[in-house]
């Protein structure tokens, strides 16, 4: 049963502390997505990459955010230093890539940054 | 960047009724796609499109790709408390291929 898989699913921590949000992507899927839901924004893509590396990371705060993928089967987001304004749910998706645009999600992690 | 207008934002509709949205944009593209999410969980896709007047069906749900390219609908027919979550349209634009932007998604609530 293929699936995205997220780590952790909830996460509550302090301001100022660290995140960081994993995600294992389909088996084979070469294109990798990180959403941010709130309920103001919707969904907002932060970053994706194909074949690991990064081609969009326009929608990412620079100054604290970072995205990496240090194998084909991870991918973390990083939240340093994390704000009450970080609070959201974070998706991954993957998908197959160019030609393939139909992308699969994680079920998500929901932070809470108090 | 571009944009996606999704309408209407949210229904309260009786069981057994049909239910319609769409989403429209300022460019045209390749590819529309419609996810549901259920509260808690990611959205999951329903049904892809890619040809301008192109209607697919996936059970209950019917959707179209726009001839202009620049639109897309999804019918929901006799409604079920279960069809209950957001529905998103989305579409990966011409110049960033594999690039999927999202609509502000259409809250859909059916009463019993």
């Amino acid at each position: 049963d293929a699936r995205v898989t997220q780590t952790p699913r909830d996460k509550v921590t302090e301001m100022g502390q660290e995140v960081t949000m994993r995600c294992q992507p389909i088996l084979g899927h070469n294109t990798v997505f990180w959403y941010r839901q709130t309920m103001m924004q919707g969904l907002e893509l932060l970053a994706y990459f194909r074949n690991r590396a990064p081609l969009d990371d326009s929608g990412m705060p620079k100054d604290r955010f970072s995205a990496e993928m240090p194998d084909a089967t991870l991918a973390t987001l990083k939240i340093q230093p994390s704000e009450p304004r970080d609070s959201a749910v974070y998706f991954c998706a993957s998908a197959r890539g160019v030609g393939f645009p139909e992308a699969f999600f994680g079920q998500g992690t929901r932070l809470t940054v108090v | 960047g571009q944009q996606l207008n999704q309408s209407p934002q949210s229904m309260f509709i009786q069981e057994g009724e049909d239910v319609s949205m769409n989403c429209t944009s300022s460019s045209i593209f390749n590819t529309w796609l419609w996810y549901k999410q259920d509260p808690g969980e990611g959205p999951v896709l329903l049904i892809a499109l890619y040809k301008a007047g192109e209607l697919t069906s996936n059970g209950r749900l019917t959707a179209q790709f726009g001839i202009t390219r620049k639109d897309s609908f999804l019918n929901i027919s006799a409604s079920i408390p279960s069809d209950v979550g957001i529905y998103f349209c989305a579409n990966a634009g011409g110049t960033s291929y594999g690039k999927l932007t999202f609509g502000q998604g259409t809250i859909l609530t059916v009463h019993p």
